[in-house]
């Protein structure tokens, strides 16, 4: 069966100091993989997302970079965090065969002091 | 205006009520509506999966979608504390590719008392 792992769980961060969360799927291969951010009080907001090795679309320009240096590794990335960036950062996975059947991680807290 | 509004609640009902939670949208080429349920701290689960208009049942849970209005709701009867949890719509137009680009709502947070 399939995992999604996602690591660290919960991140205290002062700003301007960098970030690296990280997102690895187990038992499927050539998966889509998604980093979404839920704020507080609001829904999911699309940040990245990878159809392949290298490939990575970015939805919304902001301080965050994405990178897929593995097939079913999938990495957040800042330089510098700001206050904004703050929220439950959630990596997902899809087949790519049935529309909106993602499968999330357990999630990543991230508060920036 | 948001793509997908959704009333955050939270909504408290007692054990065994019916429950209904609903979603309006604006973008006419969405034909993919799911409901996810998020337990507090916990990733999202898909929950019901429709395409289109109509109505899908799952055990307890039921999803409706009017196209025409551009109205997705799910109810849930005989609700249980265990459904206690928060409660997303999605949406999507893309019918290949990129299959998990969703727009979600707020999410409505929903409290079953014994």
């Amino acid at each position: 069966s399939q995992t999604i792992h996602q690591w660290p769980a919960t991140l205290v961060q002062p700003v301007g100091s960098p970030l690296s969360l990280e997102c690895t799927v187990e038992g499927t291969s050539n998966p889509n993989l998604y980093w979404y951010r839920q704020a507080a009080g609001r829904g999911l907001q699309l940040l990245f997302y990878s159809v392949g090795i290298g490939q990575i679309s970015s939805e919304v320009p902001q301080n965050l970079s994405a990178s897929r240096p593995q097939d079913r590794q999938f990495i957040l990335s800042s330089k510098k965090l700001l206050l904004s960036d703050s929220g439950f950062y959630l990596c997902a996975w899809s087949g790519g065969r049935a529309v909106g059947e993602l499968f999330f991680g357990e999630g990543s807290r991230l508060t920036v002091l | 205006q948001k793509e997908v509004e959704q009333d955050p609640g939270p909504l408290s009902v007692p054990e065994g009520a019916i429950v209904s939670l609903n979603c309006t949208y604006s973008n006419s080429a969405f034909q993919y509506f799911m409901w996810y349920r998020q337990y507090s701290r916990k990733g999202p689960e898909l929950l019901m999966y429709t395409y289109s208009s109509g109505n899908k049942e799952d055990g307890r849970f039921t999803a409706q979608v009017d196209k025409s209005s551009k109205y997705i709701s799910l109810f849930i009867r005989d609700s249980q504390p265990s459904d206690s949890a928060t409660y997303l719509c999605a949406m999507s137009a893309t019918g290949s590719g990129n299959t998990g680009k969703l727009i979600f709502g707020q999410g409505t947070t929903l409290q079953v008392k014994p």
